[in-house]
């Protein structure tokens, strides 16, 4: 079956640095999401992705969907304690169900 | 427009006990996803369901665990005989569409607690 899965696991940064998780399919994708998670919170959704080779942009967050649509990335610019959480992203190809990764966990030391 | 509602949020259960957990879709959503997470792990898919169907039951326990969205009211999650190995947080998650396509809405979850 189809796999998604997500590096690094775990990301420590100090406040102001950049920080990038990846995410990897088995299979070619026809859209990827992104979902952060706040510590005791729950998944919300942050951006879909479609099209081969896509980037979008949220303020400081930069989402990017590869060339093959296997892969993508998200990268969040000069991090702040606002960003601490742990980030998923979650594939979906035809005939199957939305994928998600394990998720990256971002922790910014002040 | 309310969003998906879980209850309880908080619910402790003595092993060998039953856990049922309810999940209300956002208004006009009728697919719904349960999934369970770990303390300090990801998001690991159950089941999907839409209205009296179970569409994929795929990551489901084979023995007690069950769940079922009726015609009428919440999903329901149910864990019969609990063990502490169940303890996680069980979220659900609704959609407008079955595609995979579809934004997922999520609810804040309920945290069980098998003591």
């Amino acid at each position: 079956g189809q796999q998604v899965m997500q590096i690094p696991q775990y990301q420590h940064v100090q406040e102001g640095e950049d920080f990038t998780t990846y995410c990897n399919s088995s299979t070619t994708l026809s859209n990827i999401q992104w979902y952060k998670q706040r510590p005791g919170g729950h998944p919300v959704f942050l951006i879909q992705l479609v099209k081969s080779g896509e980037v979008k942009k949220q303020k400081r967050l930069t989402f990017q969907f590869g060339e093959a649509k296997k892969n993508s990335s998200l990268h969040i610019t000069a991090t702040q304690t606002t960003d601490v959480g742990t980030y998923f992203c979650a594939g979906g190809a035809s005939g199957s169900r939305l994928t998600f990764g394990e998720g990256t966990q971002l922790t910014v030391n002040p | 427009n309310a969003g998906v509602m879980q209850n309880p949020r908080h619910l402790v259960r003595r092993r060998g006990q039953e856990a049922r957990l309810r999940c209300s879709p956002m208004k006009g959503h009728s697919h719904v996803y349960w999934y369970r997470q770990l303390p300090e792990e990801g998001l690991k898919f159950m089941v999907y369901l839409q209205k009296e169907n179970i569409i994929d039951e795929s990551g489901m326990p084979k023995e007690r665990f069950s769940a079922e969205f009726p015609k009428e009211g919440p999903s329901i999650l149910r864990i019969q005989q609990v063990v502490r190995g169940d303890s996680a947080a069980y979220f659900c998650a609704s959609s407008l569409l079955g595609d995979q396509n579809t934004e997922a809405f999520f609810g804040q979850g309920t945290r069980l607690t098998v003591v």
